[in-house]
């Protein structure tokens, strides 16, 4: 089984829909991540959280809400999806304690507003 | 904040032949700068990864160099082989900070 685990993998919805993509991970980390990746952007952060009480706005939050609802679990929301928020999205973790600063990645959650 | 431009966008290259991608970085007070390998359909992965206090880190095929005066690093691939090919992202920041800029990629395609 995959150490960090999204889901869904591929979603397409409505504009104005509500969105949630899942994040669960296996690793033990502290950190956890959500970026974006568009063609010719390269990776984009959205948000990022130390731990369950904590919650960070990255490069690119604007129309982006997250939950860490435990330590294993952070979800990215999109309150009312908008078709500019066609993307891949990644969810990362990284360890804190003795970490190397390595991201690992999910495989990633395809997202298409029409 | 950080900004990292990365060049080539696409790489085309023979099978056997070296590749090389280049990076820049703008804030000076980085002091990390990984590289990680995108094959299609899976997250990004590690594959190596170099700290300012060096400036050249090999790992078998693959290596990197840094100047941090010019405030640019590059990624080396020696006898290239199918298998390399993939997306290559760059990345800058500050050591185990969570504010980490990516580059926007290079496809290396590598014929047999």
């Amino acid at each position: 089984d995959a150490d960090v685990t999204q889901t869904p993998r591929n979603r397409i919805t409505k504009t104005g829909k509500r969105i949630m993509l899942e994040c669960s991970q296996t690793k033990g980390h502290d950190r956890m991540y959500w970026y974006r990746q568009d063609p010719g952007l390269g990776l984009r952060l959205i948000y990022y959280s130390f731990d369950v009480k904590d919650i960070n706005k990255g490069e690119i939050s604007d129309g982006y809400s997250v939950s860490r609802q435990a330590q294993a679990k952070f979800s990215l929301s999109l309150e009312s999806a908008i078709p500019n928020q066609t993307a891949l999205y990644f969810c990362a973790t990284s360890d804190l304690a003795g970490g190397t600063g390595e991201l690992f990645f999910g495989e990633g959650s395809r997202l298409t507003v029409l | 904040g950080e900004n990292v431009e990365q060049h080539p966008s696409t790489l085309s290259v023979q099978e056997g032949d070296s590749a090389v991608i280049k990076c820049t970085y703008s804030d000076s007070a980085s002091n990390y700068f990984p590289w990680y390998k995108q094959e299609l359909g899976k997250g990004p992965q590690l594959i190596i990864d170099i700290r300012s206090n060096v400036g050249e880190k090999k790992d078998q095929r693959i290596a990197v160099t840094l100047n941090k005066t010019a405030k640019h690093f590059s990624l080396h691939i020696t006898e290239t082989q199918p298998e390399d090919s993939a997306v290559y992202f760059c990345a800058a920041s500050i050591y185990n900070n969570n504010d980490m800029r990516f580059g926007a990629g290079t496809r290396l395609t590598v014929k047999p």
